[in-house]
């Protein structure tokens, strides 16, 4: 069955440091995004990406930066890791380009801690 | 840009009775608006959506109702059961655009 995963699930990092969360998706959509999820705030948009090599800004995306290289995947980098970026990361992916929007299939969450 | 605000953050509602969830949005230009339910430890999923041209639509238990001249909408649950329980967003987006605004979620409980 086509799916979207992501990875690592947890993760604990410093103040600084550089990470990479990985998104990887079987269902070859175009479209993939990044959201976070804070307590109050719900699910706020980082980067969104609507084909290999396109990479556009969210309404959050300071501190953060993505990559398409491919169809499949959408990485999320912290540059420099901030404890204002401890958060649940979501990637999501869609294939619909018609009027309106498509279903966004949801990945199970990295639950990312900036120490 | 677009602003989604819902209501409540928290509800608890006895099993069997119904449940409201009520999303204002700013943005007259937007024309669909999905919910997505997240259970825990796991991704939003979709469970209803209506587009602008639509004032109400069913699925079973669940129900979103769409005022386009208030700019809000709403979900009703009826006959809740405890899988209900879950956190809940709203969402809206303009023609043509592939990224939701989401709301801030309501944390549904269904007590038995």
């Amino acid at each position: 069955d086509a799916e979207i995963t992501q990875s690592p699930r947890h993760k604990i990092t410093e103040t600084g440091r550089q990470v990479t969360l990985a998104c990887h998706q079987t269902w070859n959509h175009n479209n993939m995004f990044w959201y976070r999820q804070d307590l109050g705030h719900g699910l706020r948009l980082i980067h969104y990406s609507y084909g290999v090599q396109d990479t556009n800004k969210g309404e959050v995306s300071d501190g953060y930066s993505v990559s398409r290289s491919n169809t499949e995947d959408l990485p999320l980098t912290l540059e420099s890791a901030a404890s204002s970026q401890t958060s649940v990361y979501f990637c999501a992916s869609s294939g619909d380009r018609a009027w309106g929007t498509g279903e966004l299939f949801f990945g199970e969450g990295s639950r990312l801690t900036v120490l | 840009g677009e602003n989604v605000e819902q209501h409540p953050s928290t509800l608890s509602v006895q099993e069997g009775d119904s449940a409201v969830i009520k999303c204002t949005y700013s943005d007259s230009a937007s024309n669909y608006f999905p919910w997505y339910k997240q259970e825990l430890g796991k991704g939003p999923q979709l469970i209803i959506d209506i587009r602008s041209n639509v004032g109400e639509k069913k699925d079973q238990r669940i129900a979103v109702t769409l005022n386009k001249t208030a700019k809000h909408f709403s979900l009703h649950i009826t006959e809740t059961q405890p899988e209900d329980s879950a956190v809940y967003f709203c969402a809206a987006s303009k023609r043509g655009a592939q990224k939701l605004v989401f709301g801030q979620g309501t944390r549904l409980t269904i007590n038995p």
